[in-house]
């Protein structure tokens, strides 16, 4: 158990829709950070959010936002949903320092979004 | 981000060791060494991290040369709960480059009885 915590487990839901998925990181880390993976591909890094501020932007849709709250929370929402958004959605937390160690990163278990 | 390159697939025995080796060529000065461990439908996992020669921990531990041109995770004893993809990333953590994380194809662990 990595100490992350991300809901639901599973969705499915159909195509034009709009989901939030939401995660809590390890207590005490800042950094939350959110990876799409597909299958047959590789983990693709969505976004990044460190103490409520958006850090850094990947691969991410502009029908894809996310937020990270005072409590450190954060939620990605997923809109205008296609047949090529199922994926698993990871998100991670790296400890308390913006900059030592943020390789070392823990992932939650995942959402598994299911677009039919 | 430094290229890196590990073998596609690697096949083991239960309590054999297994060594992984990844190249990166053009690792920076200020790179570190970085190895994650997934299993299907999970979250990677962080195995172990390091700048040069050796780090152990009670998982695995992580050979570096002093060229640091390569490095190699050694798994000790290896059961069948072993069989994963590990991967190998190198980069500047202190550049804050956590949010450059790249996972290749990484290096599929197959373990036999």
């Amino acid at each position: 158990d990595s100490g992350v915590t991300q809901t639901p487990k599973h969705l499915i839901t159909a195509t034009g829709q709009r989901v939030t998925l939401r995660c809590s990181p390890r207590s005490g880390d800042l950094s939350v950070y959110w990876y799409q993976q597909s299958l047959d591909q590789g983990l693709q890094f969505l976004i990044q959010y460190y103490n409520g501020e958006e850090r850094a932007k990947g691969n991410i849709l502009e029908r894809f936002s996310a937020q990270q709250f005072p409590d450190l929370h954060s939620e990605l929402n997923l809109s205008s949903l296609e047949l090529g958004d199922s994926a698993l959605y990871f998100c991670a937390s790296s400890p308390k320092s913006e900059t030592l160690s943020s390789y070392e990163q823990y992932f939650g278990p995942g959402t598994r979004l299911t677009v039919t | 981000l430094a290229k890196t390159t590990q073998p596609i697939s690697m096949d083991s025995y239960e309590g054999q060791e297994v060594n992984i080796t990844c190249s990166h060529n053009n690792i920076a000065t200020n790179d570190y060494i970085t190895w994650y461990q997934q299993f299907p439908s999970q979250g990677p996992r962080f195995i172990i991290q390091g700048y040069k020669t050796k780090v152990t921990n009670e998982v695995a531990s992580l050979f570096i040369p002093a060229d640091r041109k390569s490095s190699t995770l050694s798994l000790p004893r290896v059961s069948l709960s072993d069989t994963a993809v590990y991967y190998c990333l190198v980069g500047d953590i202190r550049a804050g480059g956590g949010n450059k994380l790249t996972f290749g194809t990484g290096t599929q662990l197959k373990v036999e009885l």
